[in-house]
């Protein structure tokens, strides 16, 4: 059975600063990789996708990378804003018998940006 | 071009009751997929609707069902409503097809039921 984690659950650090969020997967056998953010009581907005034969993505300030060898990926924020406070969700999509097509997510990692 | 839509915003019901929650997908998307986030749970898979069919099911009982239409939109019922079924429903679309595996998944803003 898939499990993701994502460490640490909570980070703070001053605006300006550039940070690593983490995520970790058990089972390498995986279509892609999803980064989200969700602000409170909201949905979720999709940051950036990865997939298995990729090692990383960017988006502006985002760089999310790949080792699907270790069951790893990072997201890198670069010069973080405010407005970048939300949780930050990994989910990974396995790869089995076709119809056994669903996203597995992290627990999440809250994040909060200090002005 | 429209997001996932999601309606309503909040429901709110007593045990027992029945809930109907609402998704119509981004245009062109075939695929629904319907989560679960409940306080302290995180995000559970729920179902997945493809082309009209259900496709996979999540470690849900039967009371939790649901069904997709022929212009894709889904709806997800929830019947004898407990108060553990009080969540954040998310539903999610993406483009489907036999390159569904590879595609994003774009997220609604979600339903709030409240089950009282």
């Amino acid at each position: 059975k898939q499990e993701v984690t994502q460490i640490p659950a909570a980070l703070s650090v001053p605006e300006g600063e550039n940070l690593v969020l983490n995520c970790s997967f058990t089972d390498s056998a995986i279509y892609n990789l999803q980064w989200f953010r969700q602000d409170p009581g909201k949905g979720l907005t999709s940051l950036l996708l990865i997939q298995s034969s990729q090692r990383e993505q960017t988006s502006g300030r985002l760089n999310a990378s790949l080792d699907k060898s270790s069951g790893r990926s990072t997201l890198y924020i670069a010069a973080s804003q405010p407005g970048d406070s939300a949780t930050y969700l990994c989910a990974v999509k396995i790869l089995s018998n076709f119809g056994n097509e669903k996203l597995t997510f992290g627990t999440g990692t809250r994040l909060t940006i200090i002005p | 071009e429209a997001g996932v839509t999601q309606s309503p915003t909040h429901l709110i019901k007593t045990r027992g009751q029945q809930a109907t929650l609402r998704c119509s997908p981004i245009s062109g998307h075939t695929s629904v997929y319907w989560y679960q986030q409940a306080l302290g749970l995180g995000l559970q898979f729920l179902l997945w609707y493809d082309e009209g069919e259900e496709r996979n099911r999540g470690n849900f009982p039967p009371r939790f069902s649901g069904r997709q239409f022929p212009n894709y939109s889904s709806e997800l019922n929830v019947n004898a409503l407990e108060l553990e079924d009080s969540a954040l429903y998310l539903c999610a679309s993406s483009p489907g097809g036999w390159t569904g595996a590879y595609n994003e998944q774009f997220f609604g803003p979600g339903t709030r039921l409240t089950v009282l």
